[in-house]
């Protein structure tokens, strides 16, 4: 089955620091790739998504990850961060069709 | 836009208790989804259901049963409710999958449910 890994459960970041989370998974072949976050009180929304092609995917609000097959990764990352990008951020893969398998999260606190 | 509702953004109940969480999703999605959120465990899928009358067993099914009699509603149902049970409880929704390109899923803003 499916599992993925994300290595950082909490990252504390300075505004205008570059940001980068990992994320791994476990099983090769086609996969689907994605990334959601979770603002503070807020429901779960997609940042960005990998299907195929060119494996730089830029997404929402500044963020983009990469696709390294040979890896099994799909990091996310962003330039500069914002307060604002406080949050909960979630790597998942598909599995059997329509499911997604979700990583335990990675909590971003940006200080201002 | 999307828009998946569920019941109760807060719930408490005692443990024994039979508990129903409702969710709605207004885009005729197929696809609908129970998931559990857990600090430090991400989220984890309870059941998912393809079609109206139809489901399946995801991750950890134990102590929960779900119903989809209407292609709108996803209800998930605790048997007889346990503290182990106390989380926060994530309903999604998306369409079929063509081909090889998983559809995105829709989420609501959760219910978190304190079992005491």
């Amino acid at each position: 089955a499916q599992s993925v890994s994300q290595h950082n459960h909490h990252v504390i970041l300075s505004e205008a620091a570059s940001l980068e989370l990992g994320c791994n998974y476990s099983y090769g072949g086609t996969v689907n790739l994605f990334w959601y976050v979770q603002y503070p009180g807020q429901h779960l929304q997609l940042l960005l998504k990998y299907f195929s092609g060119d494996p730089l995917v830029k997404g929402i609000k500044g963020f983009e990850a990469e696709f390294i097959k040979s890896k099994f990764s799909f990091n996310l990352r962003k330039p500069s961060v914002q307060w604002s990008d406080t949050a909960e951020y979630f790597c998942a893969v598909n599995e059997d069709g329509n499911k997604l398998v979700f990583g335990a999260g990675t909590i971003l606190r940006v200080k201002s | 836009d999307v828009k998946v509702t569920q019941s109760s953004r807060y719930l408490v109940k005692r443990t024994g208790e039979k508990v129903f969480l409702e969710c709605v999703q207004d885009m005729d999605h197929e696809n609908m989804f129970w998931y559990r959120q857990d600090p430090g465990l991400g989220l984890r899928l309870i059941y998912f259901s393809y079609d109206v009358k139809m489901k399946e067993k995801g991750d950890i099914p134990e102590g929960y049963s779900v119903s989809r009699e209407k292609k709108e509603r996803f209800s998930l149902i605790l048997e007889s409710a346990s503290t182990n049970q106390t989380s926060m409880y994530l309903c999604a929704s998306s369409r079929i999958t063509t081909g090889a390109r998983l559809r995105p899923q829709h989420f609501g803003d959760g219910t978190r449910l304190s079992i005491l």
